[in-house]
């Protein structure tokens, strides 16, 4: 079977910086995206890591460990914008195109 | 705005009736792909299709069927309704070969009653 697992909710401060774990246990893996999603909207791309390692973009970073089928989601100098969900996802296939398979999801509640 | 457009926004209808969802893709993606999100639950992938073509299935019910056509817009088609499959449908284009990202539509929410 195919699971990732993501703590169902976390609650920080402004100003604080929180990190959303996702390990994962699929057939295949090609790489871990994050996505964000605001009350029920379209989810948005928030970053993709193939390699091991941290990749940054501004205040977002996201890490992979492929030998730990784990990575992470660091959210630094929080917004109060940056309440949503949070979902990591397995690209599971490395054909065009391939596939992703989304956790349940982290709701992130960013309390002034 | 991310390009993909679905249609309709939303929709109610009884049990046993039938539906179908409208995606078009953004402007040069081969890629569709349908997810179904429930209430408070992550996205669930139904089916994929790359230019034209049914590229991989995910748990989507033999009530459900899909198909990309000849200009690259795909169909959700939903039939004998039942009460849980109200959800958000989400479709989702991605240009080939940039992994790991997709361009999500605004969703469909579909509410049976």
């Amino acid at each position: 079977g195919q699971s990732l697992e993501q703590p169902s909710e976390v609650t920080a401060v402004e100003g604080a910086i929180v990190q959303i774990n996702c390990t994962y246990q699929t057939s295949g893996f090609y790489g871990l995206s994050w996505y964000q999603q605001h009350d029920g909207g379209a989810p948005t791309f928030l970053s993709y890591n193939a390699l091991d390692g941290l990749e940054e973009t501004g205040r977002f970073s996201s890490f992979l460990s492929r030998s730990d089928s784990y990575g992470y989601l660091l959210l630094q100098e929080l917004q109060m914008k940056d309440s949503a969900s949070y979902f990591c996802a397995v690209r599971d296939q490395g054909n065009q195109g391939g596939k992703l398979i989304f956790g349940q999801g982290t709701e992130l509640s960013v309390k002034p | 705005d991310s390009g993909v457009t679905q249609t309709p926004k939303h929709l109610i209808t009884a049990t046993g009736q039938r539906v179908t969802l409208r995606c078009s893709p953004r402007s040069g993606d081969l890629s569709v792909y349908w997810y179904q999100q429930s209430l408070d639950q992550g996205l669930q992938f139904l089916i994929q299709y790359y230019n034209g073509e049914e590229r991989a299935k995910g748990n989507i019910l033999e009530r459900f069927s899909a198909q990309q056509f000849p200009d690259l817009h795909s169909e959700l088609n939903l039939s004998s309704l039942e009460l849980g499959d109200s959800a958000l449908y989400f479709c989702a284009s991605s240009v080939s070969g940039v992994p790991g990202e997709l361009f999500f539509g605004e969703g469909s929410r579909l509410t049976v009653l």
